[in-house]
């Protein structure tokens, strides 16, 4: 089945600086790449998704990219502010399931 | 988006026992999936709940041990059966109306089984 790879696994990044959380995908067939944010206790809830059909999306100090050839896709926070501070996942499509495959989660710090 | 309720929030089961778990959305959803998330871990995926047919279970999950119930567009239940120590875990249900569209997350069930 599809397999995700997600790196680092935690990060910590001063307030106001940038993070980046890479992920790699198996299956060259999948076409969309959410990314999750869970915040600790709470449900996990989407913050940015991208279709195969694109190589950049943006909204607001989030982005995300992809680059199909390679099969890995990443999440840009621009401007962290103390709030951004939780467990981010990628996913993929699950290789012949209708759910989604996660990445084991990075877990974002902002340092005030 | 959808408002998806879950029941019970938590519980504690002694090993051996059932419990089942609910979800319910508030509008009509094409699909409906379960997944664990063990503490500190990330999600995995149980199975897809298929409405009136049996669920689509993935790699090391059995329909006898998380049998899954669908009976409408709105409603599943997962059971964990003859629960032991290991199936402690949070369990979420997920629904999106398209594949590969946003799916969103009830609020889980976090299971202690002693």
């Amino acid at each position: 089945g599809e397999n995700v790879e997600q790196h680092p696994s935690t990060l910590s990044v001063q307030e106001g600086d940038s993070a980046v959380i890479k992920c790699t995908y198996s299956d060259s067939a999948s076409n969309y790449f959410p990314w999750y944010k869970q915040e600790l206790g709470k449900r996990p809830q989407l913050i940015i998704d991208i279709r195969s059909n694109v190589g950049e999306k943006k909204d607001q100090r989030i982005a995300v990219t992809l680059n199909k050839t390679a099969k890995h896709f990443s999440l840009h926070i621009t401007e962290t502010q103390p709030e951004d501070s939780a467990v981010y996942f990628c996913a993929a499509p699950g290789e012949g399931a209708d759910g989604l495959t996660f990445g084991k989660g990075t877990h974002l710090i902002i340092q005030p | 988006s959808a408002v998806i309720s879950q029941k019970p929030s938590r519980d504690i089961c002694q090993r051996g026992t059932s419990l089942t778990i609910q979800c319910q959305v508030d509008s009509q959803v094409t699909m409906m999936f379960w997944y664990r998330q063990q503490p500190g871990q990330s999600l995995t995926l149980i199975a897809t709940a298929n409405q009136g047919s049996e669920a689509t279970y993935e790699s090391g999950f059995v329909i006898d041990k998380f049998p899954i119930s669908r009976p409408n567009l709105t409603f599943s239940t997962l059971t964990v059966s003859n629960m032991s120590p290991e199936d402690s875990s949070i369990y979420l249900c997920s629904v999106s109306q398209q594949y590969n569209t946003e799916a969103f997350f009830g609020q889980g069930t976090r299971l202690t089984v002693v």
